[in-house]
């Protein structure tokens, strides 16, 4: 069964802080995503990467960055939280050249205030 | 402009019959990509179905198959049979590939009811 776990479901942080988010992945997938979703607006691609160390900037990349140091893990990186980043955050992976069809996480909710 | 627009915020259908879930795009790339997601109360999004611009026939996979229209720059999504499952929000979703890289869009979503 394929999986995509992300390291919390629930974060409240303060404004200022540092904010790491985990995304791992057991699929040897090549692909992964970071997307935040906000009513009204649906899912936001902020960060893709491709392969290890590649990354490309999504839709909305301003004030977040990320890492991807091994093949299973991608990390999205809030530098300097801030409120207007509270959102749901959804880590997705897919295979080389399947763009489409994405496994996504559960997600993380976060709250910054 | 909208890249990806769904213009039903909110649907209703009687189990066992079909509805279609409207969704138009904008791009001037020639080659791209159209796909449904569904994200039940769960949480979790789940692919359905994809189209590339180039295909002729229209996808279908199961119950579920994509009417795209490419001149009139629609991709709607048709869910035959609904069961009581179906319900969910529905999100349209396109990816293009550039020279600068790829990027996806997503809509904004329906939300489908179905009615026992």
């Amino acid at each position: 069964d394929v999986k995509v776990t992300q390291s919390s479901r629930y974060l409240v942080k303060r404004t200022g802080e540092k904010v790491f988010l985990e995304c791992v992945q057991d699929m040897d997938h090549e692909n992964m995503f970071w997307y935040r979703q906000d009513p009204g607006l649906g899912l936001r691609l902020i960060y893709f990467s491709y392969d290890v160390k590649m990354k490309e900037k999504g839709d909305i990349p301003e004030g977040y960055s990320v890492s991807r140091e091994k093949k299973e893990r991608f990390s999205l990186i809030l530098e300097s939280a801030s409120t207007n980043q509270t959102s749901m955050y959804l880590c997705a992976s897919s295979l080389s050249g399947h763009f489409y069809e994405q496994y996504f996480g559960p997600g993380t909710r976060l709250t910054v205030t | 402009a909208q890249k990806i627009t769904q213009t039903q915020p909110g649907m209703f259908v009687q189990e066992k019959e079909a509805v279609t879930l409207d969704c138009t795009y904008d791009t001037s790339d020639q080659s791209y990509g159209l796909f449904w997601y569904k994200q039940p109360s769960s949480g979790e999004m789940i692919f359905l179905i994809y189209q590339g611009s180039y295909d002729e026939q229209n996808a279908t996979e199961g119950r579920y198959s994509l009417n795209f229209q490419k001149a009139r720059k629609s991709a709607n999504l048709v869910i035959s049979a609904s069961q009581l499952g179906d319900s969910a929000m529905y999100f349209c979703a396109m990816r293009e590939g550039r020279d600068t890289g790829n990027q996806f869009y997503f809509g904004t979503g329906t939300s489908l009811t179905v009615i026992p």
